[in-house]
């Protein structure tokens, strides 16, 4: 099947700028997401971004799309410990009911 | 808020069992599914259910059956339960339509010993 790509590891100072990369497959997926995942936890929708968006902002999340390059990017600002968590990558299949890819998750670890 | 909820969050059975995952959303979505996490693997669509009584196979779904009886509860079975399903099983829901979010429940962590 296709591919969804994400980095596995982030490392992070408290206090700095986050940025989590994906690429995806599929040039003609309606929608793209970025979910969150604490330990133990089910998967938290973070934010989405339809594809003839280019930049989605939702308080200290960024989200840039670029459909040339299919290249999606969250962007968390001010990290805080609490953002320590796997974050997924997801965009939308095209003619399927509703199913999501997933890319494999980024570990982003939040130090003091 | 949309609340999907998973039966239980651990789960203990024995190899050869049938095993019963209990899923209930509260937003009259559409559509359900349920996936496994391993490490390493990420999420992995075992079955999904567009309506009631309606189902599709997804990536995995040897060993697993599911049964959609009414709109807000999917259930995925372990017909006969092995070692290598232990796993963490999470379900979701979305509405109908192409690309509307899911919406994931907390998971059930099941251990077959």
């Amino acid at each position: 099947g296709e591919d969804v790509e994400q980095s596995l590891f982030l490392s992070v100072r408290e206090g700095d700028s986050s940025v989590i990369n994906c690429t995806y497959t599929d040039s003609s997926s309606t929608y793209l997401y970025w979910y969150k995942q604490e330990p133990g936890a089910g998967l938290q929708l973070l934010t989405y971004i339809f594809s003839n968006m280019d930049m989605k902002q939702d308080q200290r999340l960024t989200v840039l799309l670029n459909k040339k390059d299919k290249h999606l990017s969250l962007r968390i600002a001010d990290t805080q410990t609490g953002d320590s968590a796997i974050y997924f990558c997801a965009e939308s299949i095209s003619d399927s009911w509703g199913k999501l890819q997933f890319g494999a998750g980024t570990q982003v670890v939040v130090t003091p | 808020d949309v609340k999907v909820t998973q039966s239980s969050r651990y789960l203990v059975k024995r190899t050869g069992e049938k095993v019963f995952l209990e899923c209930v959303q509260d937003m009259d979505h559409e559509n359900m599914f349920w996936y496994r996490q391993d490490p390493g693997l990420g999420l992995r669509l075992i079955y999904f259910s567009y309506d009631v009584k309606m189902k599709e196979k997804g990536d995995i779904p040897e060993g697993y059956s599911v049964s959609r009886e009414k709109k807000e509860r999917f259930s995925l079975i372990l017909e006969s339960a092995s070692t290598n399903q232990t796993s963490m099983y999470l379900c979701a829901s979305s509405h109908g339509g192409q690309g509307p979010p899911q919406h994931f429940g907390d998971g059930t962590r099941l251990s077959i010993l």
